[in-house]
């Protein structure tokens, strides 16, 4: 697997208050996503990034924003967090976005919204 | 955006049994890749295809592209209590990120 990490693995936070959730790439890859995973859903694309500082929305990006300062770091930001929230969050990278070109995910990132 | 269905969305099997899942999309597709996640884990990539009619195998697991390269299948024969977990298949259109069906969660009986 790709060395990607995400930050915190687990957390537990209360409704109202602002969360961030790490991702970190060693591929240098320059593109990086922020899914979410939700049953029946399947994983939705919340935001992604195809550079330093370059960002688009996904699919279900109300409540959140995203950073991404450096190659390797992607953040995203629940700027007031809600128990619709609650979720299992992936980040994921890839080279490029030519067929063919896998995307490779964290370990994810358990969220709990109280 | 490009949009893609999957079914069943879960699937019992008894240990032995084959196992199909099955991607359709209304609009023809340029390439399919196909991602397993275990229970607990991360989704990992297994495959793409990109041809029209294209088939591949991995051991027990044989995936295929329709001739309109608007279906895709992966199928599993005689499956094992290994093969537990989600199957996703996955599409791009254009420069774009990828996106993913809902999967089919596979269940083993030992």
């Amino acid at each position: 697997d790709a060395g990607i990490t995400q930050s915190p693995r687990h957390k537990v936070t209360e409704t109202g208050t602002p969360v961030t959730l790490r991702c970190h790439q060693t591929e240098n890859h320059r593109y990086m996503y922020w899914y979410r995973q939700d049953p029946g859903h399947g994983l939705r694309l919340i935001h992604y990034s195809y550079g330093v500082k370059d960002t688009d929305k996904g699919e279900v990006s109300d409540g959140y924003s995203v950073s991404r300062s450096k190659t390797e770091d992607f953040l995203l930001t629940l700027e007031s967090a809600t128990s619709s929230q609650t979720s299992v969050y992936f980040c994921a990278s890839s080279r490029d976005t030519l067929p063919g070109t896998e995307a490779f995910f964290g370990q994810g990132t358990r969220l709990t919204v109280v | 955006g490009q949009q893609v269905m999957q079914i069943p969305q879960y699937q019992h099997v008894q240990e032995g049994e084959d196992f199909t899942t099955y991607c359709n999309s209304s609009t023809t597709l340029s390439n399919i890749q196909w991602y397993k996640q275990r229970p607990g884990g991360h989704p990992v990539f297994l495959i793409q295809l990109v041809k029209s009619g294209e088939v591949k195998k991995q051991k027990r697991l044989t995936f295929q592209f329709g001739e309109a390269k608007k279906n895709s299948s992966l199928h599993i024969t005689a499956t094992q209590t290994t093969d537990v977990g989600t199957y996703f298949c996955a599409v791009r259109s254009g420069n774009t990120p990828l996106v993913f069906g809902k999967g089919t969660r596979l269940s083993v009986i030992a």
